[in-house]
């Protein structure tokens, strides 16, 4: 079984200002792991992976996400935040190996940027 | 050149009624998948195929109905439709354990 816990429904950051998205993650196998951003009314983007390469993963945008298995942590983060990151995100969990993998979604965070 | 299409975009229509949403994707994926995400932005999956064939069926009412003709789409069927199937439907496309690339939604409204 595998599950994903978004820590926060809601962040709430000023322009410029450090962003932190957490997560938290359950799976019986080796996992792995995605963030995706959802713009208002518009589709998922892929922002950075994880399939047991490097721990520390940087996406695009600015992002970076730390893999910690001592934790089954698979936080967020970026240095400095702009408007435009204004979105829904969602860590995502699936089984690494096989064909019948599927995505399990975290059920999101609301990041808020203030001018 | 969209990787993964879906149509059509917004969808209204009346309870009881019939409809169908289709799905393409040109990225030459061996699987895809139909999420529903609702109004509380919860996205769930609903079905997985792999060359055609279905994998996961995640306790849909059997009023869905995935058809696959070939492994490029993959459409979804909706037979009587209800107040509560009111929700965005994602399409997706996947080769193995690589992320999934999502089509733009079809929010779906019944009333």
């Amino acid at each position: 079984a595998q599950s994903v816990t978004q820590l926060d429904s809601h962040v709430s950051v000023s322009e410029g200002t450090p962003v932190l998205l957490r997560c938290n993650y359950s799976s019986s196998y080796s996992p792995s792991l995605f963030w995706y951003v959802q713009h208002p009314n518009k589709g998922l983007q892929l922002l950075l992976k994880y399939t047991s390469a490097a721990t520390l993963v940087k996406g695009i945008n600015g992002f970076e996400a730390e893999f910690k298995k001592s934790e089954t942590s698979f936080h967020l983060t970026k240095p400095s935040a702009h408007m435009s990151d204004a979105a829904e995100y969602f860590c995502v969990v699936s089984l690494s190996g096989g064909s019948n993998y599927k995505l399990t979604f975290g059920k999101g965070t609301l990041l808020t940027v203030n001018p | 050149d969209t990787a993964v299409s879906q149509t059509p975009k917004y969808l209204v229509t009346q309870m009881g009624n019939d409809k169908s949403i289709k799905c393409e994707q040109n990225l030459g994926h061996d699987t895809m998948y139909w999420y529903k995400q609702d109004s509380k932005k919860f996205l769930k999956i609903m079905f997985s195929y792999n060359n055609k064939e279905l994998i996961i069926n995640e306790t849909v009412p059997n009023r869905f109905s995935p058809k696959s003709p070939d492994k490029a789409h993959l459409n979804l069927h909706i037979n009587s439709l209800e107040l509560g199937d009111s929700a965005v439907y994602f399409c997706a496309s996947a080769q193995g354990v690589t992320e999934a690339f999502f089509g733009q939604g079809t929010r779906l409204t019944v009333v």
